[in-house]
């Protein structure tokens, strides 16, 4: 069955501009989780969203925010965008907290 | 407080020899231990999945150990291949809310 997908995969941004990731879980799974993976801090947790609810949350700025559909596919937004929010963003998938399955990462470079 | 503490930070090691990779840990109560490769800009991919029970898991040249009573875990690389050299990354999880605490990861590189 087809894996966690992420896209874009790469993208290019612009300081103050915004952008918008885009997770598709495994068929089923209705968990979806993202997380910010720099190379200093490792992977941070960004927020979790399970049945289109925001479950967790981690601490980032309000900046940060995400959505999910009726389809289970969710969304990340970030918003006036800032040199250090240049990372890879990470989607994980989970059916009923049975571990994550991550996608590739979307790499993010804001200049 | 929950934390999740991997060492060495970062190893290299000659191909085909042995390495063994560290996890300590503090989050409580637990439910499972996993430990994840990640190649450089992919995700991370799961290797073995413990729960408080298992003292040993395998997967093929990786052998990971957990001693829930000392909240240690290692995980073992046998006879090491340069497809090896990753982020391997250690996440341990709770029994409810979907709460899951990873490490910041070991970086291994392999080198002929």
């Amino acid at each position: 069955k087809a894996g966690v997908t992420q896209t874009p995969r790469y993208l290019i941004k612009t300081r103050g501009q915004q952008v918008t990731l885009s997770c598709s879980p495994i068929s089923g799974h209705r968990s979806v989780s993202w997380y910010q993976q720099t190379p200093g801090q490792g992977l941070q947790f960004l927020f979790e969203y399970f049945s289109e609810t925001q479950r967790n949350k981690g601490n980032f700025p309000g900046r940060f925010s995400g959505r999910q559909f009726s389809n289970s596919r969710s969304e990340m937004n970030v918003s006036t965008l800032e040199l250090g929010d240049s990372a890879l963003y990470l989607c994980a998938s989970s059916f009923e907290g049975n571990g994550y399955t991550f996608g590739s990462g979307t790499r993010l470079t804001v200049v | 407080k929950n934390q999740v503490e991997q060492s060495p930070q970062s190893l290299i090691i000659l191909e085909g020899k042995n390495c063994t990779l560290q996890c300590n840990y503090t989050v409580s109560p637990f439910s499972n231990l996993r430990w994840y490769k990640q190649d450089t800009g992919r995700g991370p991919v799961s290797l073995t999945i413990m729960t408080f029970s298992e003292n040993t898991k395998s997967n093929g040249r990786y052998t990971a150990t957990l001693d829930a009573d000392t909240k240690q875990s290692s995980l073992h690389i046998t006879a090491s291949q340069l497809s090896d050299s990753a982020s391997y990354i250690c996440v341990v999880s709770k029994p409810t809310g979907n709460q899951f605490y990873f490490g910041t990861g070991t970086s291994l590189t392999v080198i002929p």
